[in-house]
């Protein structure tokens, strides 16, 4: 079985000053893992994935992630916080069996 | 490349009435999910398909709602009869087997029962 934790439901940071979301995981197998960010009222987009390539993984709009094995985590990233990124994020994980889990979410305020 | 598409985006209905979404996954995704989320909530996988064989569907309320992809394309998810707790976003999404594995999602059908 596997499972996911975000483990901060909310973070707030100024902007221009680093976002730091961070997820743990658990699975019996070598899983893929994405980040996703979901914007009021839309759908849920990709913003990176990690897939058993590149430790460090960047994805758009400045955002990037690093897997380490030995800890399970799999935590998102950015330098610096611009007013756009308030938004929920969640981390997913999808192992072998193809069955998603997601984390509860972390809801990210930018304060001006 | 079109991505997942669903319709409708929002619909509003009473409670006991029946409501059917649909869902047309990128072309040649084998696998489609239906996930449906509560505002303020992470999305709960109700249904996944892997072409038209169901995987999982141990959290879909089979009293009410039912889930199809005959073709093994696109699929509808109905809800019949709808209690005041659907209230939600009901996403698909879809994937690949294999080395792209990444899942895409639509932008959700809105549901608001009254």
């Amino acid at each position: 079985a596997q499972s996911v934790t975000q483990l901060d439901s909310h973070v707030s940071v100024s902007e221009g000053t680093p976002v730091l979301l961070r997820c743990n995981y658990s699975s019996s197998y070598s899983p893929s893992l994405f980040w996703y960010v979901q914007h009021p009222n839309k759908g849920l987009q990709l913003l990176l994935k990690y897939t058993s390539a590149a430790t460090l993984v960047k994805g758009i709009n400045g955002f990037e992630a690093e897997f380490k094995k030995s800890e399970t985590s799999f935590h998102l990233t950015k330098p610096s916080a611009h007013m756009s990124d308030a938004a929920e994020y969640f981390c997913v994980v999808l192992p072998d069996d193809y069955k998603l889990s997601f984390g509860a979410g972390t809801t990210v305020t930018v304060r001006a | 490349e079109a991505g997942v598409a669903q319709s409708p985006r929002y619909k509003i209905i009473e409670k006991r009435q029946s409501v059917a979404f649909w869902c047309n996954p990128i072309s040649g995704h084998a696998t489609l999910y239906w996930y449906q989320q509560i505002l303020g909530q992470g999305p709960k996988l109700l249904i996944q398909f892997q072409n038209n064989g169901v995987v999982d569907d141990s959290q879909l309320p089979k009293d009410r709602f039912s889930a199809e992809r005959l073709k093994g394309v696109d699929s509808t998810l109905k809800i019949q009869p709808a209690k005041l707790e659907d209230s939600a976003v009901y996403l698909c999404a879809s994937s690949l087997v294999g080395d792209d594995n990444t899942i895409y999602f639509g932008e959700g059908s809105w549901l608001t029962v009254v």
